[in-house]
């Protein structure tokens, strides 16, 4: 089975700086993984995947980090505004019918 | 429509009473998932529908939850007999193939008194 951790229940950076968000798992058989974005009262917004084939993927300012032999994948804003304030769920999107498990989720603060 | 939409957003249901919950997936999604999630943790997988066919209920926590999704397009989460445990929100997925990225539903959130 597959479990997903993300050790920093919450995360606090100043705007226009980097935000590094990690993330931790322990099932290599399921390189598949995606991040998504809570803003409360709504349902989370998908916001950037990476598979095993890459070690890397780019989406304006969000960057996915996959560093298979530790198990570990990051997503890094840069730079980060006050709208990025949210909960942040890491979620791996293999095993059985291709189910995503989630993470316990980081609430990442960008202060003004 | 435009996303994955769920009703009702909100219901307070008291101890004993059955609940059903109702998802209306993106048009044309094969994929249909439903999630609990409790306050200050990730959304926990309860069921999987591919089309009408319920290929993976694994998460559902006890037979007092039922779900369907008969004609492989709504699909409506039952659960008998609440119990207080249940408060939660519950979230539906919907995903146009069988891989790829899953979009959510706004939730229902579920209070038992």
């Amino acid at each position: 089975d597959q479990q997903v951790k993300q050790n920093s229940p919450s995360l606090s950076v100043q705007e226009g700086r980097i935000s590094i968000l990690n993330c931790d798992y322990t099932n290599s058989m399921f390189d598949y993984f995606l991040w998504y974005k809570k803003y409360p009262a709504e349902g989370p917004t998908f916001l950037i995947s990476i598979s095993s084939i890459k070690d890397k993927n780019e989406d304006g300012r969000f960057t996915v980090f996959l560093n298979k032999s530790a198990k570990h994948l990051s997503l890094h804003i840069v730079p980060s505004q006050p709208g990025d304030s949210a909960v942040y769920f890491c979620a791996n999107g293999g095993g059985s019918n291709y189910k995503l498990t989630f993470g316990k989720g980081t609430l990442l603060t960008v202060n003004p | 429509g435009a996303g994955v939409s769920q009703s009702p957003r909100y219901k307070v249901a008291k101890r004993g009473q059955d609940v059903a919950l109702r998802c209306d997936p993106i048009s044309g999604h094969v994929s249909l998932f439903w999630y609990q999630q409790a306050l200050g943790q990730g959304p926990e997988f309860l069921t999987y529908f591919q089309n009408e066919a319920q290929l993976d209920k694994s998460g559902l926590p006890s037979d007092r939850f039922f779900a369907e999704r008969p004609e492989g397009s709504v699909s409506t989460l039952k659960i008998q007999r609440t119990q207080q445990e249940d408060s939660a929100v519950y979230l539906c997925a919907s995903r146009q193939y069988r891989t790829g990225e899953a979009f959510f539903g706004q939730g229902t959130r579920l209070t038992v008194v």
